[in-house]
């Protein structure tokens, strides 16, 4: 059983570019989560996607976008990056059964907005 | 979403237990206590989690107070691959199903040889 891989795992963009991050899910999860993370915080919820549609969404702006595949792998996209977007970026997958299951997250893509 | 606090950084040694503690007072009936660690250039790892009783796996222990106002995960035997930010979390579920973790601050545990 393959964990959850990301890439790429670090990139460099200048402020107002856009950028795509992909995450690849593990086996059998149909669910995928991607979570920011700033130098010294916690993650932050930015959005979660089932079965190719967005369920449910942190507080951040439409210019953070993401798809599903059918193969359950994702894409985060960001636009008119900003300095401030400069952070970890997490995925998560998980399975939709039962109700306590667990998330598991991949090594992240370090994102430097310059 | 449900809060928790923990305390911005713990000390221990090699060998001995560790109890980190974690306060939840909002927390509700329905809430579930996560607890995740993230170690250096990692992502998040899941620990434990438990609703009501305590819960005992391969990592670790999860106390729980009978109020549920209060937590404590116990490393039985702390080892130098303990040593990460631990997240003490109260999953949080959206009107459309969505399960999100909402991370604090954290406690960083260091663990001296």
């Amino acid at each position: 059983e393959t964990g959850v891989t990301q890439s790429p795992t670090h990139l460099i963009k200048t402020r107002g570019q856009q950028v795509t991050l992909r995450c690849s899910s593990q086996s059998g999860h149909n669910t995928v989560s991607w979570y920011q993370q700033a130098l010294g915080q916690g993650p932050q919820f930015i959005f979660q996607y089932y079965r190719e549609e967005e369920n449910g969404r942190g507080n951040f702006p439409p210019r953070f976008s993401g798809l599903q595949f059918p193969n359950y792998s994702s894409e985060l996209n960001v636009n008119a990056l900003e300095l401030d977007d400069s952070a970890l970026y997490l995925c998560a997958s998980r399975t939709d059964r039962g109700f306590t299951n667990t998330q598991y997250f991949g090594p992240g893509t370090r994102l430097t907005v310059l | 979403d449900a809060k928790t606090t923990q305390p911005n950084s713990m000390e221990s040694n090699e060998e001995e237990p560790v109890h980190l503690p974690c306060n939840h007072s909002t927390i509700s009936g329905t809430d579930y206590i996560h607890w995740y660690r993230q170690l250096p250039s990692q992502g998040p790892e899941y620990v434990i989690h438990g609703l009501t009783s305590n819960v005992n796996n391969r990592m670790a222990s999860l106390a729980i107070a009978e109020d549920r106002k209060s937590s404590t995960l116990i490393l039985h035997r702390a080892t130098l691959r303990d040593a990460a930010v631990y997240y003490c979390i109260l999953r949080d579920v959206g009107i459309q199903g969505a399960q999100k973790l909402v991370f604090g601050q954290g406690t960083r545990l260091t663990i001296n040889p």
